[in-house]
């Protein structure tokens, strides 16, 4: 069974700080991995997605997040973050190479950004 | 523009009663999910389905129903026997790239 989780329910930043947000994971085969975006009242955008290759994986809107097999993290990351960045994120796991499309979510993190 | 239609954007459901959400994809996608969003619960899914014809329970699928007779629809029925239906309620598809999941904007379902 795979299981997801991001520390930390809210999380809040001066505009132009550093966001980081958390994702944990546990999975029996080796996992795709993915952060969405949510804004209030409105369906999950892709932000970006980890199936294979380089570990490192820059997505939409300057965010990026890091595969760590040891660690089995993947954390969300931007530099200098903006107003329009507050949301919500979630970070979600899949089985690589299956039939099996099915996601699971973690409880996601709410981003603050303060002026 | 492709995407996913979710109707209506708000419902309300009386006691007793059972409610149907729409899900319409013009994606050409083969698969399609329902999710349940409850504050700080992320998002659990209630039903998928990867071809027209079949469908699998998902993780909450008590209370819920779904059909897919043609591709591009998934209605999710709401039954009486769901007590606690007040939720925000997500449809999903997949397509070609099986792992990547496209969102409708969502339908929020509260009781009167």
């Amino acid at each position: 069974a795979q299981s997801v989780t991001q520390l930390g329910s809210h999380v809040s930043v001066s505009e132009g700080a550093l966001v980081l947000l958390r994702c944990n994971y546990s999975s029996s085969v080796p996992p795709y991995l993915f952060w969405y975006v949510q804004y209030p009242n409105q369906g999950l955008q892709l932000l970006l997605k980890y199936t294979t290759g380089a570990t490192l994986v820059k997505g939409i809107n300057g965010f990026e997040a890091e595969f760590k097999k040891s660690e089995t993290s993947f954390h969300l990351t931007k530099p200098s973050a903006h107003m329009s960045d507050a949301a919500e994120y979630f970070c979600a796991v899949s089985e690589s190479g299956g039939s099996n499309y099915k996601l699971t979510f973690g409880k996601g993190t709410l981003l603050t950004v303060n002026p | 523009d492709g995407g996913i239609t979710q109707s209506p954007k708000y419902l309300f459901r009386k006691e007793g009663q059972n409610v149907t959400l729409s899900c319409e994809q013009n994606l050409n996608h083969d698969a399609m999910y329902w999710y349940r969003q409850d504050p700080g619960q992320g998002l659990r899914l209630i039903y998928y389905s990867q071809i027209v014809n079949d469908f699998q329970k998902g993780d909450i699928a008590e209370g819920y129903s779904v059909s897919r007779e043609k591709k591009e629809s998934f209605p999710l029925t709401v039954t009486s026997a769901q007590k606690n239906p007040t939720a925000f309620y997500l449809c999903a598809s997949t397509g070609p790239a099986k792992n990547i999941q496209y969102f409708g904007a969502g339908t929020r379902l509260s009781v009167l």
